[in-house]
């Protein structure tokens, strides 16, 4: 079993909704990670928080909100997104805030936007 | 000079067999090279890695050979099994860089056939 969750597995959102995925992981890793994948492409990194801090953004649209409420939870705000956003959205942790050692990612949540 | 190149794109393989995987890179920078196998619906999960310090690594069924001078890796799975069906993704990073500095290949989608 992974040990880093992500709620829900599964989410469908109109143009106009507010919606919001959640991550968490309690392997004390302080650095931790947002990736986009589309079908049959690798990830895309999205957003990076060291230490609780935001350290990268990937030129992402700000209808995508990051926050890191504390060191083991990660969450990602979604507002009047496009059905090109639709994908599966990935958190990944480390246990060092660059990436030497192995990424452990959540099983993802599945976005789709209508 | 960022990219990870890999290939095939897709690979079947009947039970038993060898499955093969190449990857190359330019950027001699690149210090760690982890390979993440996904099932479907699934987060990538790390499957083996290497150092630039070694020329291979075994792993149970799963090795990693390096080429420095090439500047090649790829995945060897020996008596490929129906359950290694998955698509595989080669990375690259480097410890000199910022946070979130996976670089991921395209990725291969590996079908054994009983």
């Amino acid at each position: 079993d992974t040990e880093v969750t992500q709620t829900p597995k599964h989410l469908v959102m109109g143009m106009t909704n507010k919606k919001s995925l959640k991550c968490e992981q309690h392997m004390g890793h302080r650095a931790m990670y947002w990736y986009k994948q589309k079908a049959k492409k690798p990830p895309e990194l999205m957003f990076v928080y060291s230490y609780e801090k935001l350290s990268i953004n990937e030129s992402v649209p700000s209808r995508f909100s990051p926050e890191c409420p504390n060191s083991s939870l990660l969450n990602l705000h979604l507002h009047a997104l496009q059905p090109e956003d639709s994908a599966l959205y990935l958190c990944a942790s480390s246990q060092e805030n660059r990436v030497t050692g192995e990424l452990f990612f959540g099983e993802g949540s599945r976005l789709t936007v209508l | 000079q960022q990219q990870v190149k890999q290939s095939p794109q897709s690979l079947i393989v009947q039970k038993g067999g060898i499955s093969i995987i190449n990857c190359a890179y330019e950027n001699t920078a690149f210090d760690y090279f982890p390979w993440y196998q996904q099932f479907p619906g699934k987060g990538p999960a790390l499957l083996i890695a290497i150092r630039p310090d070694v020329s291979e690594k075994k792993e149970g069924r799963f090795t990693i050979s390096f080429n420095k001078s090439a500047k090649q890796f790829s995945l060897h799975i020996m008596d490929s099994q129906p359950g290694d069906s998955a698509t595989y993704f080669c990375a690259a990073s480097f410890s000199g860089g910022s946070q979130g500095n996976l670089i991921f290949g395209k990725g291969t989608k590996l079908s054994v056939k009983p």
